[in-house]
């Protein structure tokens, strides 16, 4: 089973700063690598998939890179919505697994 | 649109079998891959396992003994038994619809209905 880390565990920003999320795979997993948002109380979103791939209605303002062992979620100016936990989840073998989440709180 | 919408007891008790249903609406449920994703309170996603619409199967390895799913395309339903339940066991379960063009990728997600194990 493919175990993936994301750090940091918790990113305290502000409205309208840059945030960079990390995700890192114990092998590697070419470019099949998702991020989902999850506010509480909800299910998961997709954002982002195979690394780079806006999901349908996600906005430009997140983008995603890397591949192999090592990837990047960037939101590059945070809105009010956006401060939930992010998952990484990696489609390369199944079982399917996830990161253990960043959340990303207000400063 | 296609909603989904996870059905249940609430409460199981230790060494029973926890059975829950998801209804399928706003699309037919044939041709593609459906999901069971849990997540304890506060913790991370674990993979149940996920069925697809003739039938076959994925189960995750480390719950293989315990799962099974089954789908009925007439009600546009999909089910998950997960038998001898402990208290790990307690967690919100999430059923999903996978993508149609992604292997392991689901795109679209119940509410979640917690599930506890306790007498």
């Amino acid at each position: 089973e493919i175990v993936l880390t994301q750090s940091p565990a918790t990113l305290s920003l502000s409205p309208g700063e840059r945030a960079t999320l990390s995700c890192r795979a114990s092998q590697s997993v070419s470019s099949y690598l998702a991020w989902y948002q999850q506010k509480p109380g909800q299910a998961p979103r997709l954002l982002i998939y195979d690394a780079s791939n806006r999901a349908t209605g996600i906005p430009a303002r997140f983008s995603g890179s890397g591949s192999g062992t090592d990837f990047t979620l960037t939101i590059s100016s945070l809105e009010p919505e956006d401060f939930a936990v992010y998952y990484c989840q990696q489609r390369s073998n199944w079982p399917g697994t996830f990161g253990p989440g960043t959340k990303v709180d207000i400063k | 649109q296609v909603q989904l919408q996870e059905s249940g007891p609430g409460l199981v008790k230790p060494s029973e079998t926890l059975s829950l249903t998801c209804t399928v609406s706003g699309g037919s449920i044939s041709s593609y891959y459906w999901s069971w994703i849990r997540q304890p309170a506060g913790k991370g996603l674990e993979w149940i396992g996920r069925i697809y619409t003739s039938g076959s199967t994925n189960y995750n390895p480390s719950l293989k003994s315990r799962v099974t799913m089954s789908v009925d395309t007439s009600k546009n339903q999909f089910s998950l038994k997960l038998s001898s339940v402990t208290a790990a066991d307690t967690a919100v379960y999430y059923c999903a619809r996978d993508s149609r063009y992604y292997d392991i990728l689901t795109e679209q997600w119940g509410q979640g209905t917690l599930v506890t194990v306790s007498s």
